[in-house]
């Protein structure tokens, strides 16, 4: 079983208020994923994590989001400016190294931009 | 973009088997992972496959054709408590991210 945290379960904001929500990787695990799921159930990678440096990240979260995962501290993801598209279960993952093939993912952040 | 397709639907009776069907069509290829994930829960990981054929893990089994860009899980002996859906996701060679499927969601009768 995933010991991967994530807080909070449920998160409810306006649109154009910031959305912050966090996750305590699985310890000794130093990549950490952050992906988005949407109502249709499709996954989008917003971006990745060697311990505290950023390894890869797509358009969208380079420009409204903004993550760190600063060492002995929960990782973070953070929306700037929330809109009703962001609305979305939000997955962090871990993994054991780089080149390890499973990712155990948390339960997740649900969000809903009214 | 990077496809990977499922179909969104599977029924099957308790007993019997189902195999959950994923093409891709992506610009890298570092192997397939297969997730199950439950109403409300994370993504549990199933099995990772990167060489070609059939790998039999038991109640979960998994197949690879790279030069169809195809794979399938086949659960064997289902119980209704197999009922989830199944994503897989292709792990490209970029560190390790992976691009998921819609996933399919298998409905196991009695």
């Amino acid at each position: 079983n995933s010991k991967v945290i994530q807080t909070p379960r449920y998160l409810v904001k306006g649109q154009g208020q910031k959305a912050k929500m966090r996750c305590i990787p699985e310890k000794g695990h130093p990549v950490v994923f952050w992906y988005q799921q949407n109502k249709n159930n499709e996954f989008k990678f917003l971006i990745n994590f060697q311990n505290q440096e950023v390894l890869q990240q797509i358009d969208m979260t380079e420009k409204r989001f903004s993550a760190e995962c600063p060492s002995n501290s929960p990782c973070s993801l953070e929306i700037q400016s929330s809109e009703a598209g962001d609305s979305a279960l939000y997955l962090c993952a871990s993994s054991p190294s780089i080149g390890g093939y499973e990712q155990y993912f948390g339960p997740g952040t649900r969000l809903t931009v009214l | 973009g990077q496809g990977v397709e499922q179909p969104d639907n599977l029924m099957s009776v308790e007993g019997t088997f189902a195999r959950v069907n994923c093409t891709y069509s992506t610009s890298g290829f570092n192997g397939l992972s297969w997730y199950q994930q439950r109403e409300g829960h994370a993504p549990v990981f199933l099995s990772y496959v990167v060489l070609d054929g059939l790998k039999d893990s038991g109640h979960f089994s998994t197949f690879l054709s790279r030069s169809n860009g195809y794979s399938y899980l086949l659960l064997t002996e289902l119980q209704i408590k197999d009922s989830a859906s199944y994503l897989c996701a292709v792990r490209m060679p970029n560190y390790n991210v992976l691009y998921f499927g819609s996933g399919t969601k298998l409905t196991v009768e009695p």
